[in-house]
């Protein structure tokens, strides 16, 4: 079964401080992908990486930075927190060929306050 | 730019009934439908997905959904619904079946509700 597993969980931040949030993949898959969750809404795709030190704005990237250091690890990076970025942000995979289901963390409940 | 409306937010459904989700997207092209099912704190799993072909597919779980590209909707569709289909219900589009088909277009997404 593939995995993909986040960190932290949740996590209560500081408007203005720097967040981090982890995934990481251990599918040997080369796609990764950050989504934001908001209440009552579906999910919106942030950043995306097909291969490593290489990343890719998706619809919503302002206010986000991502990194994508080796195959396996993919962090988003809220420099500076906001409000509004108070959501459940969630990180997924998938292969570049071949099967094409694309395989969800449990996600990161994250408030800013 | 492809977008993915649900309709109904909620749906409320006595246990063994039938159950229909509505899908409607806009898409320019060949679209790829996917319907996911996310349970309470948890990520997001596949139930289904449509690849141009069959109009009707078949999923896990006894959850089958049918593609009309006349109507442009994907309807998801359970013959007799168990208290363990108590999630919300995701419709999404994407324009791309490889590597790309994480980069997903998503509805609103229904919360279904299961009564006894």
């Amino acid at each position: 079964e593939a995995a993909v597993t986040q960190s932290p969980r949740s996590k209560v931040a500081v408007t203005g401080g720097k967040v981090t949030l982890s995934c990481h993949q251990t599918n040997n898959h080369d796609y990764m992908y950050w989504y934001r969750q908001d209440t009552g809404h579906g999910l919106r795709l942030i950043h995306y990486s097909y291969v490593a030190d290489s990343t890719e704005k998706g619809d919503i990237p302002d206010g986000y930075k991502a990194s994508r250091p080796s195959q396996e690890n993919f962090s988003l990076i809220l420099e500076l927190a906001s409000l509004s970025q108070t959501a459940v942000y969630f990180c997924a995979s998938t292969a570049g060929t071949g099967t094409t289901e694309v395989f969800f963390g449990k996600g990161t409940r994250l408030t800013v306050v | 730019a492809q977008s993915v409306t649900q309709p109904d937010a909620r749906v409320t459904v006595s246990e063994g009934a039938s159950l229909q989700l509505r899908c409607k997207y806009s898409y320019f092209g060949t679209p790829y439908l996917f319907w996911y099912v996310q349970y309470p704190r948890q990520g997001l799993q596949l139930l289904l997905k449509y690849y141009p072909g069959d109009p009707v597919v078949q999923g896990v779980n006894g959850f089958e959904a049918e593609f009309s590209k006349s109507n442009s909707s994907f309807h998801l569709r359970k013959a007799s619904v168990h208290w363990s289909d108590w999630a919300v219900y995701f419709c999404a589009v994407s324009m791309d079946t490889g590597g790309l088909s994480g980069k997903l277009t998503f509805g609103e997404g229904t919360q279904v509700t299961v009564i006894s």
